[in-house]
């Protein structure tokens, strides 16, 4: 199973709204990180929250993390049409032998319209 | 700098050939992993490579293959290729391999994707 599950799966909003997504997650991490893709295309890494931050800023994205409850946001804010994407959460899970792998969740499909 | 390079962007290919996808990532990057989309069930991790040795594995079967090379370019291979195979394959380059619970930033290339007939 995913270690990050996001909600809501899909996201309509107009131009100018603020865009909520979120992500839980089951085991413990030493970080979360998000990611955005275009449709079909590779993965652009957006920002990086460690499990001793509790909220994170780049331009017009904040991100807040919660260990307690397993969960992180993340909130584009003034959005544009250009913001259309998908959009997915991040965790390593460490494995046998002290090495990781990186799970992603199914992605929060957000669409702008103008 | 120049970002992670994938070869070739689209392949179409006929069920029980094989193919051999290529990454090369940022210069400087040793760590290359291999993640497989398909609409069905998401992003998989297949495989890392950090400085010529496989470091993880995914739950994908032996068929899924792949090596890394001195200078950090990366191949996987996919034998006797099923319609389920059909995806797109991207390949992403850290500066830093992964370690206990740590993970880093990892950088995609714009993906292979590979369509099996």
């Amino acid at each position: 199973s995913q270690q990050g599950e996001e909600d809501p799966q899909a996201l309509s909003i107009q131009e100018g709204e603020n865009a909520t997504m979120n992500c839980s997650y089951k085991t413990s991490i030493n970080n979360l990180q998000w990611y955005r893709q275009n449709s079909g295309r590779g993965l652009v890494h957006l920002i990086l929250i460690r499990s001793n931050e509790r909220e994170k800023h780049s331009g017009r994205l904040r991100v807040t993390l919660d260990t307690s409850k397993k969960s992180s946001s993340l909130l584009i804010t003034a959005s544009r049409a250009a913001d259309t994407a998908s959009y997915f959460c991040a965790t390593a899970r460490e494995i046998a032998g002290g090495y990781n792998k990186l799970i992603f969740g199914a992605g929060t499909r957000l669409a702008v319209h103008p | 700098k120049a970002g992670v390079t994938q070869t070739p962007r689209y392949l179409i290919k006929t069920r029980g050939q094989q193919v051999t996808l290529s990454c090369s990532p940022i210069s400087g990057h040793r760590s290359v992993s291999w993640y497989q989309q398909t609409p069905g069930q998401g992003l998989q991790f297949l495989f890392e490579y950090f400085s010529e040795t496989q470091r993880n594995k995914g739950n994908f079967p032996g068929r899924f293959s792949g090596r890394q090379f001195s200078n950090s370019r990366s191949e996987m291979n996919v034998s006797t290729l099923e319609l389920g195979d059909s995806a797109l394959y991207l390949c992403a380059s850290s500066l830093r391999a992964s370690g206990g619970s740590s993970s880093y930033e990892q950088y995609f290339g714009p993906g292979t994707r590979l369509t099996v007939t």
